[in-house]
């Protein structure tokens, strides 16, 4: 079967400070894709990163990074710089032969 | 427009109406997707298009009728539906490429309430 797991429903940040979302999928494909979405409160998921399976190097996008580690199936994203308009659900996905979703991220983002 | 427009934005409906969902998208691309979202769950795949050609349905209820007349437009017709219906239904495009990598464009969703 091929899942997602995000384990944190809920994490909260100071504004400015750093937060790592966590996520973990279960596959037995070799090349696949990896995207984190967000989808603040106009409910419109937009795409925050991508990942290659086949890269090695982490992707990053100005203030979003991810830890992705193949063999462990972990694929968590890094938010530097925390700020209000980060907050939203994050949802993490995985693409083989079809789209799989997690189950998101609530983030909450503290003056 | 620009991107992947869904209408209407709230629909409430009771269990004998017929309605449908419209999706547009000004984005050229070639495949187009229904989702389901629910409090606490994935999201739920329930149709995919891909040059107007069905492709998935992912064993969804039949009183979910989707028609895609070309490339741009997606409907969700609906009748009979169940309260546990009730949920977020997401539209999206992307454009298939055959690397596997297709990167999704959402719509801002359409919050269904059946009665």
């Amino acid at each position: 079967a091929q899942t997602v797991t995000q384990s944190q429903p809920e994490m909260s940040v100071q504004e400015a400070e750093t937060v790592t979302l966590s996520c973990t999928y279960d596959t037995s494909e070799s090349d696949y894709y990896l995207f984190w979405y967000k989808q603040p409160p106009s409910r419109q998921m937009i795409l925050v990163i991508r990942q290659e399976a086949y890269k090695q190097q982490n992707a990053t996008e100005n203030r979003f990074s991810v830890n992705f580690q193949k063999a462990a199936k972990s694929f968590s994203l890094k938010i530097s710089d925390s700020q209000l308009g980060d907050a939203a659900m994050y949802f993490c996905a995985y693409i083989a032969n079809n789209l799989f979703f997690g189950t998101g991220t609530r983030l909450t983002v503290i003056p | 427009e620009t991107g992947v427009t869904q209408t209407p934005r709230h629909l409430v409906m009771g269990m004998t109406n017929k309605k449908s969902l419209k999706c547009e998208q000004h984005l050229g691309h070639n495949a187009m997707y229904w989702y389901k979202q629910s409090a606490k769950k994935p999201l739920e795949l329930m149709f995919v298009y891909s040059l107007e050609e069905r492709v998935e349905n992912n064993s969804v209820p039949s009183r979910f009728s989707p028609e895609c007349p070309n490339s741009s437009h997606l409907f969700l017709h609906l009748h009979t539906l169940q309260p546990e219906d009730s949920a977020l239904y997401l539209c999206a495009s992307s454009q298939e490429e055959g690397t596997g990598a297709n990167v999704l464009t959402f719509g801002a969703g359409s919050r269904l309430t059946v009665l």
